[in-house]
């Protein structure tokens, strides 16, 4: 079945740690994006990425970074630059924008706390 | 960024009554989506809307994309447990902006049986 596969399901990180969130969709979607989302509150774009090798900042993008090598996959980094990383992280992609606009889809989501 | 107006931020109603929640904006939007989110996944798609003034319905659901592109409502007719939730508006423009999407807050559905 094409999804949006997003892993691990639960992550804990040390402090002063780098950890990177997987997230790979086999629907031959050209755009991807990443989501942070906070207990009663909406999702907040972190990066976005329309065409392979190449990906924007979104609204609060300081202390994350990407890679676009594949057109499948949009890994996300958590560095120890984010102070306060806690948060449940989403990754969506869409068909590619040119075509008009087209409804992103979502992955189950990664759960990052602190240890 | 900005955050669309949503509410209500949470409803508590009896099983089989109609539910209404909407969204308001300062600035206009090109599309307008409603997404359900359930605990500990992602969001899931329910309506789209890509015409001001369209009314499309999804089963239970209806939403409407305002006149003005600046405001879109859901309604759910009568709920069922399942329904229970958080629903979002998003909304979204074009290829200028890389598709991204704006989401509101979130209204809290609780039914109770």
């Amino acid at each position: 079945d094409g999804g949006i596969t997003q892993s691990p399901k639960y992550l804990f990180r040390k402090e002063g740690q780098n950890v990177t969130l997987s997230c790979e969709q086999n629907l031959n979607h050209d755009a991807m994006y990443w989501y942070r989302q906070d207990p009663g509150q909406g999702l907040r774009l972190i990066y976005y990425s329309q065409i392979v090798n190449d990906f924007q900042k979104g609204d609060i993008a300081e202390g994350y970074s990407v890679s676009r090598e594949k057109k499948e996959s949009f890994p996300l980094t958590v560095t120890s630059a984010q102070k306060n990383p806690t948060a449940f992280y989403l990754c969506a992609s869409t068909r590619t924008p040119r075509r008009g606009n087209q409804p992103q889809h979502f992955g189950d989501g990664t759960r990052l706390s602190i240890l | 960024g900005q955050q669309l107006n949503q509410s209500p931020q949470s409803m508590f109603i009896q099983e089989g009554e109609d539910v209404s929640m909407n969204c308001t904006s300062s600035s206009i939007f090109n599309t307008w989506l409603w997404y359900k989110q359930d605990p500990g996944e992602g969001p899931v798609l329910l309506i789209a809307l890509y015409k001001a003034g369209e009314l499309t319905s999804n089963g239970r659901l209806t939403a409407q994309f305002g006149i003005t592109r600046k405001d879109s409502f859901l309604n759910i007719s009568a709920s069922i447990p399942s329904d229970v939730g958080i629903y979002f508006c998003a909304g979204q423009n074009g290829e200028t902006s890389g598709s991204r999407l704006t989401f509101g807050e979130g209204t809290q559905l609780t039914v109770n049986p």
